[in-house]
């Protein structure tokens, strides 16, 4: 069974300061998709990032840089220079591929809420 | 670009009463989900459609749940007698095919948050 697991539930930083966010996961497929999503206060679900299983290499997106090591099962996601429209509540999400080819569902964690403080 | 629309984005319904939620996906699309988030909890998946059946769902998708592709665009979520632990904002996704070399992620609508009275 798959599980995604986001042991910091709050994290409060001044503007500027770097955040980082932990995910770990547990499956037993070798192939399998991780994601971050983040959710503004208006709610709505913003896909930030997708990651294969077989691609371990660290992305950066701007502010953003993702942290892939399958050695720990972990997926950490951080935001470099906070800004105040960084405060979110930010899920990490993991997809098995299974036997099935498509339309696999996805689990997320329980969710780290960022508050950055001007 | 193409987006999956959710609606209304607000119901607010009496407890036992019937509620239908509306989803358009996005149109080339070929799997549809619904999940459920109930305030201040992770986002929980439902159940997810294809082919016209169900191909997969969750414990939470019980025998009060019904899923339909009524026509050739709308994907609705039916919550046949509401309860107040029902209370929560559900999201519609969307999906082409996914693979292991051609992987297609999920897309989703802003929610629909439904509040039973």
């Amino acid at each position: 069974a798959q599980k995604v697991t986001q042991a910091q539930t709050e994290i409060s930083v001044v503007e500027k300061e770097d955040v980082t966010l932990d995910c770990v996961y547990e499956t037993r497929d070798t192939t399998y998709y991780l994601f971050w999503y983040k959710q503004p206060p208006s709610g709505e679900l913003v896909f930030l990032i997708r990651r294969n299983s077989f691609d371990e290499q660290n992305e950066i997106s701007g502010r953003y840089s993702w942290n892939f090591q399958k050695s720990t099962s972990s997926f950490n996601f951080t935001i470099t220079a906070s800004q105040v429209v960084d405060s979110a509540v930010y899920f990490c999400a993991l997809s098995e591929r299974g036997i099935k080819a498509a339309g696999n569902k996805l689990t997320f964690g329980g969710g780290t809420r960022v508050l950055v403080k001007p | 670009e193409p987006e999956v629309t959710q609606t209304p984005s607000h119901q607010v319904t009496q407890m036992g009463q019937e509620v239908i939620l509306r989803c358009v996906p996005i149109s080339n699309h070929l799997y549809f989900y619904w999940y459920r988030q109930i305030l201040g909890q992770k986002v929980e998946f439902l159940v997810s459609f294809y082919n016209n059946e169900i191909s997969e769902k969750s414990e939470i998708f019980d025998d009060q749940f019904s899923v339909e592709r009524p026509d050739g665009s709308n994907f609705t979520l039916k919550i046949r007698s509401t309860k107040l632990e029902d209370s929560a904002m559900y999201f519609c996704a969307s999906s082409e095919s996914q693979g292991a070399t051609n992987f297609r992620p999920q897309h989703f609508g802003d929610g629909t948050r439904l509040s039973i009275l």
